[in-house]
C-alpha cells in the first residue's frame, strides 16, 4: 500500500516554464521531507517541512506543507535543465520509540527540455 | 568528503551467490539505515540500527537478508542465495538525531542474473 501518492509521475516541460508537483496522503506526519535523485545515485534532502501550513522558498523552488500536515506541493519557478530529476517526498512519522521513519512516495520524474 | 558512503557501487553476481555491501555513515551519526529501491518506486524502508542495536526491520528483509553494525559505525548488509527479485538499488542513510534530516549514501546497485 503506497501511503504517499505523488502526481504526476512524469512531467516533460521546456526551460522557463513553471510546474508544481504534489505529494498526498490520508495519513498526518510529524514532518515532510523533499529530495531530488540523479540516476545512479541516492536522494539529496532539498527541504523539511514540519508545521501544518508551512511555506518555505529555496531559490526558485517553494514548498508547501498542508495545514492538516497530510500533503505537500512543491512548486517550480522558471525550470532550468538542470532540475532534472526525480522528485521525492517522504513522510515521518514514529515508530517503535525513538525511530521517525520515512515513507517515500514513487516520485515524479521531471524533464526539463532546453 | 564527509558524506555517507557506500562500497561497492555496482554489483553484478549470479542467482544463487552471497553477496555484501557496506555503508559507512557520516561521523557520529548513531542512527543507520537501509533501503531498497526498484526502478519506478520510491526507496522502501529495511532497516535501521541505532549504535550498534538493529532496532526494527521491514517484512521485506527475508531471511536470506542479514544486517550488522558490529562497532556501531559502519554496517553491513549480506543477501544469500540472491534472486532475480533481489535486483535493485540498496541505499544507505544515516542522521545523528531521532528527528533529524537522513542523509542518503550514493547506493549501491545490485543485478543479479
Amino acid at each position: 500500500t503506497q501511503l504517499l501518492e505523488q502526481s504526476p509521475q512524469f512531467l516533460s516541460i521546456q526551460e522557463g516554464e513553471n510546474l508544481t508537483v504534489y505529494c498526498n496522503s490520508s495519513s498526518v506526519f510529524s514532518s515532510l521531507q523533499w529530495y531530488r535523485q540523479e540516476p545512479g545515485e541516492g536522494p539529496v534532502l532539498l527541504v523539511t517541512v514540519v508545521t501544518g501550513g508551512e511555506v518555505k522558498k529555496l531559490k526558485r523552488l517553494t514548498f508547501q506543507f498542508g495545514d492538516a500536515r497530510k500533503d505537500s506541493s512543491l512548486h517550480i519557478t522558471a525550470a532550468q535543465t538542470g532540475d532534472t530529476g526525480l522528485y521525492l517526498c517522504a513522510g515521518a512519522k514514529l515508530s517503535g520509540g525513538s525511530n521517525y521513519k520515512l515513507t517515500f512516495g514513487k516520485g515524479t520524474l521531471l524533464t526539463v527540455n532546453p | 568528503d564527509t558524506g555517507v558512503s557506500q562500497n561497492p557501487r555496482h554489483k553484478i553476481t549470479k542467482r544463487g551467490q552471497n553477496v555484501t555491501f557496506r555503508c559507512d555513515p557520516i561521523s557520529e551519526h548513531n542512527r543507520l539505515y537501509w533501503y531498497r529501491q526498484t526502478l519506478g518506486q520510491g526507496p522502501e524502508f529495511l532497516t535501521y540500527f541505532q549504535n550498534e542495536a538493529q532496532l526494527e526491520k521491514s517484512r521485506l528483509l527475508s531471511d536470506r537478508f542479514s544486517a550488522e553494525r558490529p562497532k556501531g559505525s559502519f554496517s553491513t548488509l549480506e543477501i544469500q542465495r540472491t534472486e532475480q527479485g533481489d535486483s535493485a538499488m540498496y541505499l544507505c542513510a544515516s542522521r545523528p538525531t531521532e528527528a533529524g534530516t537522513q542523509y542518503f549514501g550514493p547506493g549501491t546497485r545490485l543485478t543479479v542474473l
